[in-house]
C-alpha cells in the first residue's frame, strides 16, 4: 500500500542511549517531516526536509538532528535520549506544490525514555 | 507564528445524533489552508476535511462539514449521524500558502466519545 512507513513502531530507551527512527514514503513527495505528539500539547514540528538535500529545523528541533537519505527516506536521530523525549513521533510528506492536501502521515513511533 | 485553538478537550454525542466540534486560529494571512484531522486509537493520523480560505462555500465530505467563519477565524467540524467508528481525537491544523513555509499547526486535539 502506498503511503508512509515508519519504524520502529514502540522503543524504549535508556537515559544517554541513541537511536534513529526510520521514515520512508513511496508518493514521490518532495517534503518529508518529522512531528512529536505529547499528551495536551497537539503534535508539534521537529525538522522538516523541504525537499532532498535539505533540512530545516521546526519549533523543537533540541536534541534531535535529521538527515534526508535521498526522496523516499527521512530519519530521525536522537544522539543522547532524555527522558523529556518520551513521545510519539510521526513521520509526514507532502507534495510542495499540492499544499492544499495536507500531509499524509506515518502510524507514529511511541517512544519511552527511562 | 499561528495558533490554533480547540477549546473543548473532551466531547461526547449519541450514536446517529449531531455534534460540532470547535475551532479558532490566530493569523494575519488573508489566504491559506485549513484541515481536520481523525486519530483513532491506532494513532493514524487521517485527513477528515480541508478548506481553503478564499473559497467562502463551506467544505463537505459525507457525514462531515465545516462551518468557516473567516471574519471570526473560527473553523468547526459538523459530524452528522454519528457512528462508533467516529470515536477518536480530533485536530485542527493550519496551513499558509505562502512559499517556502512547510509547517501545519496543529490545535491540542478534541477526544470524541460515540455513545451507543
Amino acid at each position: 500500500n502506498a503511503g508512509v512507513t515508519q519504524t520502529p513502531k514502540f522503543q524504549v530507551l535508556k537515559t544517554g542511549q541513541s537511536m534513529t527512527l526510520q521514515c520512508a514514503q513511496d508518493m514521490n513527495h518532495n517534503s518529508m517531516y518529522w512531528y512529536r505528539q505529547d499528551p495536551g500539547m497537539g503534535l508539534r514540528l521537529i525538522y522538516y526536509s523541504a525537499s532532498e538535500g535539505t533540512t530545516d529545523k521546526g519549533e523543537v528541533p533540541n536534541g534531535y538532528n535529521v538527515s534526508r537519505l535521498n526522496k523516499r527516506e527521512f530519519s530521525l536521530r536522537l544522539e543522547s535520549a532524555a527522558p523529556s523525549q518520551t513521545s510519539v513521533y510521526f513521520c509526514a510528506s507532502s507534495e510542495t506544490w499540492g499544499r492544499q492536501y495536507g500531509y499524509t502521515f506515518g502510524s507514529g513511533t511511541r517512544l519511552t525514555v527511562v | 507564528a499561528q495558533t490554533v485553538t480547540q477549546s473543548q478537550p473532551e466531547m461526547s454525542v449519541q450514536e446517529a445524533e449531531t455534534v460540532t466540534l470547535s475551532c479558532t486560529y490566530d493569523t494575519s494571512e488573508s489566504d491559506y489552508y485549513l484541515f481536520w484531522y481523525k486519530q483513532p486509537p491506532s494513532r493514524q493520523m487521517i485527513l477528515v476535511i480541508r478548506q481553503e480560505a478564499y473559497k467562502q462555500q463551506n467544505a463537505t465530505e459525507n457525514r462531515f462539514s465545516v462551518n468557516f467563519q473567516k471574519a471570526a477565524k473560527s473553523f468547526s467540524l459538523k459530524i452528522s449521524d454519528s457512528q462508533l467508528g467516529d470515536a477518536a481525537m480530533y485536530f485542527c491544523a493550519y496551513r499558509t500558502k505562502q512559499t517556502g513555509a512547510n509547517n501545519l499547526f496543529f490545535g491540542t486535539g478534541t477526544r470524541l466519545t460515540v455513545i451507543p
